[in-house]
């Protein structure tokens, strides 16, 4: 168990919709990273946020938008969904400290789009 | 935008073998990680690499951070049928970014 908590795990839904997926980082983490990853695919950074404020951006679409709360859990928002939008989402996060620090993956939300 | 070629992508071995992957790149990093993925699952962390040339052992379990920083490699000895499962790599580069870059993974089976 990484500590790092995902939900849903699983998720269907139809062409069109919206989404939200949720992630609880590990305690006293600050830095919470999305991942997208396809069928045969890599894992591709979509965004980080640190602290509540947005920290790195990777290929995350204008459809796509996150946000870290106070209270540092964060979403990851997936609207006007398509067919290529399913994928495994994985939310991370990282100890705290700067240079080499490691990163940490929850279990992920599995997203199908009918 | 950053690239990490890993090789190979899949092996097909035989239990009690050794195995070695690697993960070149054309930037140099700063960190290196390798990760397991089980199916279904999130990747798990095996060994984190901070310094150029440094070598890290996790049980069966050895990695290194390649001198030149654009580099490294894994290997696991005397494979047995649970190494099954896919391994990345990922990099970070030197400079303001902290997002992680990841190879594209390694499938391994291990034939009992």
């Amino acid at each position: 168990d990484s500590g790092v908590t995902q939900t849903p795990k699983h998720l269907i839904t139809a062409t069109g919709q919206r989404v939200t997926l949720r992630c609880s980082p590990r305690s006293g983490d600050l830095s919470v990273y999305w991942y997208q990853q396809s069928l045969d695919q890599g894992l591709q950074f979509l965004i980080q946020y640190y602290n509540g404020e947005e920290r790195a951006k990777g290929n995350i679409l204008e459809r796509f938008s996150a946000q870290q709360f106070p209270d540092l859990h964060s979403e990851l928002n997936l609207s006007s969904l398509e067919l290529g939008d399913s994928a495994l989402y994985f939310c991370a996060s990282t100890d705290r400290g700067g240079f080499g620090n490691t990163i940490y993956f929850g279990e992920g939300s599995w997203l199908t789009v009918v | 935008g950053q690239q990490l070629n890993q090789s190979p992508q899949s092996m097909f071995i035989q239990e009690g073998e050794d195995v070695s992957m690697n993960c070149t790149s054309s930037s140099i990093f700063n960190t290196w990680l390798w990760y397991k993925q089980d199916p279904g699952e999130g990747p798990v962390l095996l060994i984190a690499l901070y310094k150029a040339g440094e070598l890290t052992s996790n049980g069966r379990l050895t990695a290194q951070f390649g001198i030149t920083r654009k580099d490294s490699f894994l290997n696991i000895s005397a494979s047995i049928p649970s190494d099954v499962g896919i391994y990345f790599c990922a990099g970070r580069t030197q400079g303001g970014s902290e997002k992680l870059v990841f190879g594209k993974g390694t499938k391994l089976t291990v034939n009992p």
